[in-house]
């Protein structure tokens, strides 16, 4: 079966510090990882995907990730955190052969301090 | 404007008062799902549809029923609603042309089961 895992349900950063959100997946075969931010009172956005290829994304508002098959994970990173990135964000796992289903993680809570 | 839009966007009902949300994409998008969040639970899916006419369950399809019988909608019922389905449903859409793709997700039906 397939799983996505955050293991921190909050991180907190002061503005202008390095950000991590952690996500660790199990998947069998070939994983396709995504991480979606949800603002307050929003549907979900789409910020970066691993499908294959360089195992560092780049996506949108300077969000990255890593994805790293020997540990699993695809931890979401920023280097410079700022306030208006506070929000709550999911990490989601399918798999090519499994058409249509996507699992999500339980989402952490980012808090920048100002 | 591209996007997928959701009515109603705030619900209250009774318990067994059969309920329908509305799913509407204007993209032209093939495919089409259905998620519940839920609080420490993130997001499960309850059913997907690959094009017209064609639906498979998620994770969480009990309770709850839904058709595609034109590209562009994909209403989820609820033919007996109980307390247990109170939650924050999103629709979403992408475009079909190879799994795995991106996620355009509609800005939520808040519902509250008495």
């Amino acid at each position: 079966a397939q799983s996505v895992a955050q293991p921190e349900d909050q991180v907190n950063v002061a503005e202008g510090n390095p950000l991590t959100v952690k996500c660790t997946y199990s998947v069998s075969g070939n994983p396709y990882l995504f991480w979606y931010v949800q603002y307050p009172n929003r549907g979900l956005q789409f910020l970066l995907k691993y499908i294959t290829g360089d195992n560092l994304v780049k996506g949108s508002y300077g969000f990255e990730a890593e994805f790293n098959k020997s540990q699993t994970s695809f931890h979401l990173k920023k280097p410079s955190a700022l306030v208006s990135d506070s929000a709550l964000y999911f990490c989601a796992v399918t798999r090519g052969s499994t058409l249509g289903r996507l699992y999500f993680g339980r989402g952490t809570q980012l808090t920048v301090w100002p | 404007e591209a996007q997928v839009t959701q009515n109603p966007r705030y619900l209250i009902t009774v318990t067994g008062k059969k309920l329908t949300v509305t799913c509407s994409q204007n993209m032209n998008h093939e495919y089409m799902s259905w998620y519940r969040q839920d609080p420490g639970l993130g997001l499960r899916q309850i059913y997907y549809s690959m094009n017209v006419e064609v639906t498979d369950k998620g994770d969480v399809p009990e309770g709850y029923k839904v058709s595609r019988k034109e590209k562009r909608n994909f209403p989820l019922i609820l033919e007996s609603p109980s307390p247990n389905q109170t939650s924050l449903y999103f629709c979403a859409s992408s475009s079909g042309t190879g799994w795995p793709e991106t996620q355009y997700f509609g800005p939520g039906t808040r519902l509250l089961v008495l």
